[in-house]
This record gives C-alpha cells, structure tokens and sequence, in this order.
C-alpha cells in the first residue's frame, strides 16, 4: 500500500494562502489521491480528488506533478474556520488494494491564527 | 438531505459488556463503512459492508461484527469490551463500495470504564 507522509503542523494566519504537501513515492499507477478535513469532535469530510496535474474546486485546489510522487492541496485566503487537521490518502483507482478502504496516517494540524 | 446519522451520540459501557452503535447512511448510498478513532489519531478502518455482505476488513478482531440491513442502514457490535475500546467510532457510506468519497457522520464517542 503507498505509504502518505505529511507535515504534523502548519500555522498560518488568516487570508493567507495555505498549501500543504504529501509525499506518496510509492503510489500505485492506478491510485488516485484524496484529501479530507477533519474539525474536532466530527467525522472527516471530503475536500478533493485528482490523479494528475491540477484540480480544483469551490473549496480547494489540488496540484500534482508529472511523476505523481508528491501532491500540494492548497486552501485559498483561509479563515479561523479552516482550523482542522487535513488528511492525505492514496487508492481508490482500478486495481488498487484498497479500493474503499480510507487509510488515513496521522494528518497535518492547521492552526490559522487571527 | 439527511446526512449520515449515527446513534447513540455518547455511549458509557464497562470491560466485558456488549455494544451495539447504528448507522443511516447517507440518501441515495448503499454502502457503509465502520472507523475507530482513537483520541490524537487518525480514524482506522474496521470493516465495509455492501449488499448485506462484509467485503473489506481492517486488522480488528472477531470481537468486532457488524451487519447490513436492506435498507441499507448498518450496525457495529463489540463484545467483550475493553479499555482500549475508548473512542470514537465514525460510520461513512458512500454510493459504492470501492470509493474514496465517502460521507462520515458525527461519531459514536465510546467510552469504557
């Protein structure tokens, strides 16, 4: 199984632009890389996918480059709200071992400050 | 919509006892997936079920079991509880089995004395 490696933590302040790197050099040709957002005491919740090159949507984007090893989510102009620890995964794609089976490693802790 | 939903919200057991912690899933889902949190850690996956049928599992024990309903709705049991059963317990579904999109809901926050 790829194995995710993330920052534990980041601070930021609000309105600043946030981006967070994941290392995955053993991701697999069919694996796809999903993010999640977790705010205490609630259950994750799903930002954003992609495969290759970027991605974006009403709440993120997501850049992954041509060898697929690494990927940056970035959270644009963030808030105090954004305050949460985010979660880098790999599978899901045809083929993979484990398609369905979120495997989440211990995340990168957002502080935004004031 | 309803989302996900998840009862009981809190839950206080003691070693030995049984468990029983439900799950709706999300409209328009038909599969369901069972997590334990543990309190600094990220969610850890114990098993997915799928037309009534469990087809994924996660490295947890016997002790864990766990059923699908037609209506797609989902149960969790634990027998023979232990301390290091504490924590919280998140349900997700999703529109089929082998997706990383999977909606969670609030959490059954497990605790044994």
């Amino acid at each position: 199984l790829a194995k995710t490696t993330q920052p534990i933590s980041m601070d930021s302040y609000e309105g600043q632009e946030v981006n967070i790197t994941c290392s995955h050099n053993n991701i697999a040709t069919n694996d796809y890389i999903t993010w999640y957002q977790q705010f205490p005491s609630q259950g994750p919740r799903f930002i954003i996918q992609g495969y290759k090159t970027k991605v974006t949507n009403e709440v993120a984007s997501l850049f992954i480059p041509a060898d697929r090893k690494s990927s940056t989510l970035s959270l644009p102009r963030v808030s105090l709200s954004d305050t949460a620890v985010y979660y880098c995964l790999v599978g899901d794609g045809p083929g993979s071992s484990n398609t369905g089976k979120l495997i989440f490693g211990q995340g990168t802790t957002l502080q935004v400050k004031p | 919509d309803a989302g996900v939903t998840q009862s009981p919200t809190h839950l206080i057991k003691t070693r030995g006892q049984q468990v029983t912690l439900r799950c709706s899933p999300k409209s328009g889902h038909d599969t369901v997936s069972w997590y334990q949190q543990a309190l600094g850690q990220g969610p850890q996956f114990i098993f997915q079920y799928y037309e009534e049928e469990e087809r994924q599992r996660g490295n947890f024990p016997d002790r864990f079991s766990g059923h699908q309903f037609p209506n797609y709705s989902s149960e969790l049991n634990v027998n023979a509880l232990l301390l290091g059963d504490s924590a919280l317990y998140l349900c997700a579904s999703s529109r089929k089995a082998r997706s990383h999109e999977q909606y969670f809901g609030p959490g059954t926050r497990l605790t044994v004395t």
